[in-house]
């Protein structure tokens, strides 16, 4: 069974790096398939991030693009989301996910992480 | 981007009752649309992919259809498990795009 958990701070400060990892149990990460990032903001709708292929190609959703990083550690079967110069904006849900494609369909989550955003 | 519209946004059924929610697509995403359910304080869960197919363990009464623009998530009659709030989510055009959710609530 494919199980995912996000961990990391639950409380960054505006202008600084949120910084999350997914550890993937029941499956090596660098078998197959596409990692991803997804977020909610509080009583808010899902807003896809980006995703990396087991291969360690990107892809990342236009508008945060230039503030996202997403990166395996296939040596502890983890992957890391990154995002830089944080605003009130970022406080959200981050859920990690197990991706069939570049830009989708995802079958196994993490439970979710609410990383806020505030001085 | 492709903008997935869902409607309604609310939708008000009693146990037993069918229901009908509807996701539609500013451009065509094909067949390459998928629906997920999520409970309060859970992660979405895969419910429909590819338009029309059920994932892993998905019981019967749910069904999609549709393709292009315009796509339904059908649930036959509704169980007490099932009333939460419904994401779509296209993945053929980029970037990849959720619809806003409709909820579905006990009358």
């Amino acid at each position: 069974q494919v199980q995912l958990q996000e961990s990391g701070p639950g409380l960054v400060k505006p202008s600084e790096t949120l910084s999350l990892t997914c550890t993937v149990s029941g499956y090596s990460i660098s078998s197959g398939y596409y990692w991803g990032w997804i977020r909610q903001p509080p009583g808010k709708g899902l807003e896809w991030i980006g995703t990396i292929y087991h291969t360690g190609s990107t892809y990342y959703t236009p508008s945060l693009k230039s503030r996202v990083t997403i990166s395996l550690d296939t040596s502890k079967n983890q992957f890391s989301l990154k995002l830089s110069s944080v605003t009130a904006a970022d406080t959200a849900v981050y859920y990690c996910a197990r991706a069939e494609y570049s830009s989708g369909l995802f079958d196994y989550w993490g439970q979710g992480t609410l990383v806020t955003v505030s001085s | 981007e492709t903008v997935l519209t869902q409607s309604p946004a609310t939708l008000s059924l009693s146990p037993g009752e069918r229901a009908t929610l509807s996701c539609r697509a500013s451009e065509s995403v094909s067949r390459y649309l998928a629906w997920y359910q999520q409970k309060p304080g859970q992660a979405p869960r895969l419910l429909i992919y590819d338009a029309s197919n059920r994932a892993t363990g998905i019981p019967a009464r749910f069904s999609g259809s549709g393709s292009g623009t315009d796509f339904t998530l059908t649930i036959s009659s509704l169980e007490p498990e099932d009333f939460a709030v419904y994401y779509c989510q296209q993945r053929n055009n980029w970037p990849g795009t959720f619809g806003q959710g409709t909820k579905v609530e006990i009358k």
